[in-house]
């Protein structure tokens, strides 16, 4: 069955560090999301791309987050001076529509120190 | 985006159905009923989606009655990895807006032996 793949799977960072966080979507898929989850929390939608631009974005994705699809398989999030509060799981997702059900990779836990 | 409504927790015993209701008394004629599972320090999972009436997977069942306003999902014979939060979703073009999930705080399932 094929499958969102996120890497690393755990990164730790020192607050005002940028980090960046990968994942390759399922091959086929044109719409890639980004979520966290603050442990013990909901799981919060970031941001979705679609034909190399973003689609939508959320309140908490400002100006220190951003995304790119680099070449043909990677779409990443970069956050820029991270913040403890950005301590999270980050999960990545893809999907063949915007209609259809999203993949979800097994996720980063980052923690900010 | 109609709200839901679901049990913050439930128990059962391996080999006993579960069934997890959700509320969602504002939901729209376009709103599609999905519900995700969790595992702990995994991202979530896509398990069925309806708009009315029954639908079977290989996974889970799904009762939507007339008035949509409620909808149940039904896991036969649960097993002790069937642990997990359970989220119901309900939305637009099939339970996300431009893609968009929203997550609530779901249903945390533990199955005892």
């Amino acid at each position: 069955e094929p499958e969102v793949t996120q890497t690393p799977s755990h990164q730790v960072t020192q607050m005002g560090q940028e980090v960046i966080l990968r994942c390759v979507p399922i091959s086929n898929h044109l719409y890639f999301y980004w979520y966290r989850q603050i442990l013990g929390q909901k799981v919060e939608f970031l941001v979705s791309f679609y034909n190399n631009e973003i689609s939508e974005k959320s309140e908490i994705f400002d100006d220190q987050f951003s995304v790119e699809r680099p070449d043909g398989s990677n779409f990443t999030l970069k956050i820029r001076s991270t913040k403890l509060e950005d301590s999270a799981m980050y999960f990545c997702a893809s999907s063949d529509d915007k209609n259809t059900e999203a993949f979800f990779g097994q996720g980063t836990r980052l923690t900010v120190v | 985006l109609a709200k839901t409504t679901q049990p913050i927790s439930m128990d059962s015993y391996e080999g006993q159905e579960v069934n997890i209701t959700c509320s969602h008394n504002n939901i729209a004629t376009n709103d599609y009923i999905t519900w995700y599972q969790q595992f702990p320090s995994q991202g979530p999972r896509f398990i069925i989606q309806g708009y009315k009436t029954k639908v079977t997977n290989e996974v889970a069942s799904l009762f939507i009655p007339a008035d949509r306003k409620s909808s149940t999902l039904s896991l036969p014979r649960v097993s002790l990895s069937d642990t997990a939060v359970y989220y119901c979703l309900v939305g637009d073009d099939r339970g996300s807006t431009l893609g968009r999930l929203y997550f609530g705080r779901g249903t945390q399932l533990t199955v005892w032996p």
